[in-house]
């Protein structure tokens, strides 16, 4: 069975310019979420998704990122524009709900820099 | 106070040896836990569940102490393959997604 995958693994780009990041999950999972990770760190909550409808974006910084997950699948973050200070991995993981109990399964993630 | 706290290390230890690591946490209503291992420029994956009961995989125990917030791992005699980070993560109370802790860093040596 297909893991979630990511895409792409590595990215780099200039500062100002857009980024977009893409996560497809395990099939059948209905909770989605986005982490992002700087090194040293612990993941640190940017979206999560249940189903097609956001429930947590208290963290994600608005003014310059954005999400979206159409029909509940696949899903998008992008950073437009994108800042120096975004130079993170960005993680996605994928759960069967948003269950107490339930295993998030992680992708490899996308490794952004920005220079 | 950061909602879940966890020592970085990193803990050096050799082959065979016995190492405990801690993780606190702030939000008293918490319902789950959890320690994932991360490998070096790898993803998080799911180490074990740990149950208020304490519970053990192989050389793996998992112990939770909810009057005191804290959580513990301890693997008993230390593989080289053992060498990761392990991440403390935490669901709070109603509809809450994961929490990690910064992790700790485990060198085993030969």
């Amino acid at each position: 069975e297909a893991g979630v995958v990511q895409s792409p693994r590595y990215k780099i780009i200039e500062k100002k310019q857009p980024v977009a990041f893409w996560c497809n999950p395990i099939s059948g999972h209905n909770t989605l979420y986005w982490y992002l990770q700087n090194l040293g760190q612990g993941p640190e909550l940017l979206i999560r998704y249940e189903n097609e409808e956001a429930v947590d974006d208290s963290q994600l910084p608005k003014d310059r990122f954005s999400a979206e997950r159409l029909k509940g699948v696949d899903s998008t973050l992008k950073i437009q524009p994108a800042e120096l200070g975004d130079s993170a991995v960005y993680l996605c993981a994928s759960s069967l709900d948003g269950g107490k109990h339930t295993e998030a399964f992680f992708g490899q993630g996308t490794r952004l820099t920005v220079v | 106070r950061k909602e879940v706290e966890q020592d970085p290390g990193p803990f050096n230890v050799p082959e065979g040896a016995t190492v405990a690591f801690n993780c606190t946490y702030s939000n008293s209503a918490s319902q789950s836990f959890f320690w994932y291992r991360q490998d070096c420029r790898k993803e998080p994956k799911l180490l074990m569940s740990v149950y208020s009961s304490g519970n053990e995989d192989g050389r793996f125990t998992a112990q939770l102490n909810r009057a005191s917030q804290y959580i513990s791992l301890l693997i008993r005699d230390s593989k080289l393959s053992d060498s990761a980070t392990y991440l403390c993560v935490v669901i709070g109370a109603g509809n809450t997604p994961l929490v990690f802790g910064k992790g700790t860093r485990l060198s085993v040596i030969a």
